[in-house]
């Protein structure tokens, strides 16, 4: 079955430094992938997401690129806030099973002053 | 427009205990979904609706119940709760069934079954 790997947390950063959180998938036919956030307290919320291979899903300074050849979606920032701080999760929807969602396990991200 | 609500926010509930989880969406989307969030785990699927007066099992059904009489709600029922089923529900919807569609989330209840 379809499945989403995510870097295992927490991940702790200084303020301006730059974020990488790995997300790898395994999934049959054409997934599209994106990436959530969830600042404590609060449900999920779309960050990005891409739908077809090589595409470039970006928002708030974050991005990923949809990469086949290599199954990854990786979400990266250049330079990270302390609002920053939040649960990141990787995803996949295959279309081909109705509203599939597959969720990662979850990235915990604090940036420090 | 408020999105995705959710009712309660916080519940505790004793071993063998029922209640009911509303979500609603005001958003007219067609498909609704619950979802547990446990740790280490991301997010599970309990049950989910593809259109008002339809349901079907997810990735972690039992134990729970589901009912879409209305577009816009979507009812969680835990007949006779366990401490299993401590836990974070999410509800979510979304416009429609194709893989790009994006799911908006509700904020969450947190319950605890004693």
């Amino acid at each position: 079955g379809n499945s989403v790997t995510q870097m295992e947390g927490p991940v702790t950063l200084s303020e301006e430094a730059f974020l990488t959180i790995n997300c790898t998938y395994t999934a049959t036919g054409y997934p599209s992938l994106f990436w959530y956030v969830q600042y404590p307290g609060e449900g999920l919320q779309l960050l990005l997401k891409a739908t077809k291979a090589d595409d470039k899903g970006s928002n708030k300074g974050f991005e990923a690129t949809y990469r086949k050849e290599t199954t990854s979606f990786h979400l990266e920032k250049g330079s990270v806030q302390v609002s920053d701080s939040a649960v990141y999760f990787c995803a996949l929807s295959d279309g081909n099973y109705g509203q599939n969602f597959v969720f990662g396990p979850g990235t915990r991200l604090s940036v420090l002053p | 427009n408020a999105g995705v609500t959710q009712t309660p926010k916080f519940r505790v509930l004793k071993t063998g205990q029922s209640m009911t989880l509303l979500c609603a969406q005001d958003m007219n989307h067609e498909y609704m979904y619950w979802y547990r969030q446990d740790p280490g785990m991301g997010l599970r699927l309990i049950h989910y609706s593809v259109g008002e007066g339809t349901t079907a099992k997810g990735e972690v059904p039992d134990g729970y119940n589901v009912s879409r009489l209305k577009k816009q709600n979507f009812l969680l029922g835990l007949e006779s709760a366990a401490p299993s089923q401590t836990s974070v529900y999410f509800c979510a919807s979304s416009y429609g069934r194709g893989s790009t569609d994006t799911q908006y989330f509700g904020p969450g209840t947190r319950l605890t079954v004693l």
